[in-house]
Order: C-alpha cells, then sequence, then structure tokens
C-alpha cells in the first residue's frame, strides 16, 4: 500500500505476556518514529529510527520496551510482560528524512487485561 | 524540555461559527505542524509552519506560526459538521522527533 501499514490493529493479551507491534513503514522513508496515545496523555514519543539505528530512543517509559528495524524497512515494537498501563494506541509514522513531514498509520490498540 | 500547550480541550459550536485554537510554548521550535485525527485513525498533516510570523490557509483553515517561532494558532472560519475531529499540533524538536500538544476535540453541531 502507499500508506504506513500497522498490524495488528487491535491486540488484547493478558498482563505479563510479551507483545509484538509491526510498523510497514513507506517504501523509500528512511525515517521512522513510534509515539504512544493513551487518554489524558496525549501523544507521547516512544524511539525514532535513521535507518536501522537508533539514535534517539529517550521515550521508551522502560527496559520492558525495546524496538528493533531491520533493513531499514519494518520495525518492531516488543512489550516484555506487559503491565495495565501500557494500555494505548502505539502509532508509527515515517517520513523522508528526520526534519520531513512525518506520515502516520492508524495505529496498533493494545488493551491489557 | 519542550513542552506545548494546546488550548482549548473540548470546543462544540454550531455550524457556521468560527473558532481558534492556540497552541503555546516557551521553547523555540523549528517547525511546527498541525493534524487532524479521526476515531480509530493515526493523524493526517493538515499543514506544516517553518518561518515566524507565517501564516497559510488551507480552504477554511487559516494557520499562523508566531514570530518567535513559539506558538501557533488555528482559526477555522464558518465551521462545518465535517470538521469535527482532533486537532493537534506538534513541535518539531532538535532530533526531529515531535512534541504535541493535548489535542483539541472539536464537535460542530448541525
Amino acid at each position: 500500500g502507499a500508506g504506513v501499514s500497522q498490524s495488528p490493529s487491535n491486540k488484547v493479551t493478558e498482563k505479563g505476556k510479551d507483545v509484538e507491534l509491526r510498523c510497514d513503514p513507506i517504501s523509500g522513508h528512511t525515517a521512522l518514529y513510534w509515539y504512544r496515545q493513551s487518554l489524558g496523555q496525549g501523544l507521547e514519543f516512544l524511539i525514532y529510527f535513521q535507518g536501522n539505528s537508533a539514535p534517539d530512543k529517550s521515550g521508551l517509559p522502560s527496559d520492558r520496551f525495546s524496538a528493533e528495524r531491520t533493513g531499514g524497512s519494518v520495525s518492531t515494537l516488543t512489550i516484555q510482560r506487559t503491565q495495565q498501563e501500557d494500555s494505548a494506541v502505539y502509532l508509527c509514522a515515517s517520513s523522508l528524512g528526520r526534519d520531513q513531514p512525518q506520515h502516520f498509520g492508524d495505529g496498533t490498540r493494545l488493551s491489557i487485561l | 524540555t519542550q513542552l506545548l500547550e494546546q488550548s482549548p480541550q473540548f470546543l462544540s459550536i454550531q455550524e457556521g461559527e468560527n473558532l481558534t485554537v492556540y497552541c503555546n510554548s516557551s521553547s523555540v521550535f523549528s517547525s511546527l505542524q498541525w493534524y487532524r485525527q479521526e476515531p480509530g485513525e493515526g493523524p493526517v498533516l493538515l499543514v506544516t509552519v517553518v518561518t515566524g510570523g507565517e501564516v497559510k490557509k488551507l480552504k477554511r483553515l487559516t494557520f499562523q506560526f508566531g514570530d518567535a517561532r513559539k506558538d501557533s494558532s488555528l482559526h477555522i472560519t464558518a465551521a462545518q459538521p465535517g470538521d469535527t475531529g482532533l486537532y493537534l499540533c506538534a513541535g518539531t524538536s532538535n532530533t526531529g522527533k515531535l512534541i504535541f500538544g493535548q489535542g483539541t476535540t472539536l464537535q460542530v453541531k448541525p
């Protein structure tokens, strides 16, 4: 497709389980960002990739959160030992470069029971 | 820490009315974006402003970037029910990440 694709669109899991969220950026976009959107918190930055490296991971809330990007394309955000406070919509965005307009996917709605 | 204060958080108006949403910060941003988000979808970019004092128009929407590049406003003229949604301002930090305001939920009643 032409836009940023995220999967799954919805994920419900039990507290303590690990989850993986996937992002397929727009072809040719070298920059990739993960954000989290929760009620009362707005949109928060998590991590930024330029190519396969992550020069800014300052927004990851704890060491339970990690992300990787392979082949300068697909990225995976992993949350280990999920907690109820991890429930949120996780959004991925990509852009042609660091200071270029960011285009968002529709997000993964994560619910922790 | 760079922060963006967006106001108002909620706005409910009648069709045909005008409105203004404000986005303020004590920090300077290299650029500022306005997004609109519908339920169940990701934010969609409306405009990017880069130059202090810049004004951009998109049909009935007028966007302004403050002279000092610390604040911005979105003005909608003659609002329509189709304008209903969540409006987000976001400043670009020096690392390229976006710093978002809390958002303004706009409801336009017919």
